[in-house]
């Protein structure tokens, strides 16, 4: 079972240039979430969607955008990189059905910004 | 706002020994969830426990059960019997549900060691 899958693993990128990280999920999950965690921050909450069609900003919203066109994939996108961008970021997904459900992470993306 | 509070940065642990990592929370809400995950050094995030807001029973699974106290706002974990598997980053998360989001907001996360 593939779960949540996020590519690149990891990425060195020039600050100024742009960049799209890919997330893709196979449970049929609503929800789906950006993550980015930084040393003794834990996990902050970039943006997020609850449904297809549908995204809302999180915490850390600013230099990101997002997109959900369909159930499965939800990119992130940097326009314009720059070295404060540097962390490793999770994305996640959560049925959302019911009563509280954990989210399922993928393995995450390691940026390095110089 | 939601806010988790972890104020161990680390721990260590003897093996077999049983340890607490401590959580507190801040909500308005009357309904909400609250988690544990797990990062080992890989990297990956492990989901371990889980607890209602309405429930009142305090949750177990396997070795790891949630000391959660409502009036105090806390949600320790419970690790008994530690192993040297057991050591990695541990974050408390919580279930928020704020403008139409539902979204986990996290704690700092304790680094736990256990040492043989």
């Amino acid at each position: 079972t593939a779960g949540i899958t996020q590519a690149p693993t990891s990425q060195i990128l020039a600050a100024g240039r742009s960049m799209t990280l890919r997330c893709t999920q196979d449970m049929r999950h609503n929800a789906m979430y950006w993550y980015r965690q930084d040393l003794g921050l834990g996990l902050r909450l970039i943006h997020y969607s609850n449904t297809a069609g549908t995204t809302g900003k999180g915490e850390v919203p600013d230099g990101y955008s997002v997109s959900r066109a369909n159930t499965d994939d939800f990119p992130l996108t940097l326009a314009s990189a720059v070295p404060s961008q540097t962390s490793v970021y999770f994305c996640a997904s959560s049925p959302q059905q019911g009563s509280w459900t954990e989210a399922f992470f993928g393995q995450g993306t390691r940026l390095t910004v110089v | 706002a939601q806010k988790i509070t972890q104020t161990q940065p680390g721990m260590f642990v003897q093996e077999k020994e049983a340890v607490t990592l401590d959580c507190t929370y801040d909500t308005s809400d009357q309904s909400y969830g609250l988690f544990w995950y797990k990062q080992p050094s890989s990297g990956e995030m492990i989901f371990l426990i889980y607890q209602g807001s309405y429930d009142e029973q305090n949750a177990t699974e396997g070795r790891y059960s949630l000391n959660f106290q409502k009036a105090r706002k806390s949600a320790n974990l419970v690790i008994s019997a530690s192993q040297l598997g057991d050591s990695a980053m541990y974050f408390c998360a919580m279930d928020i549900r704020d403008t139409g989001r539902r979204a986990l907001t996290f704690g700092s996360g304790t680094r736990l060691q256990v040492q043989p």
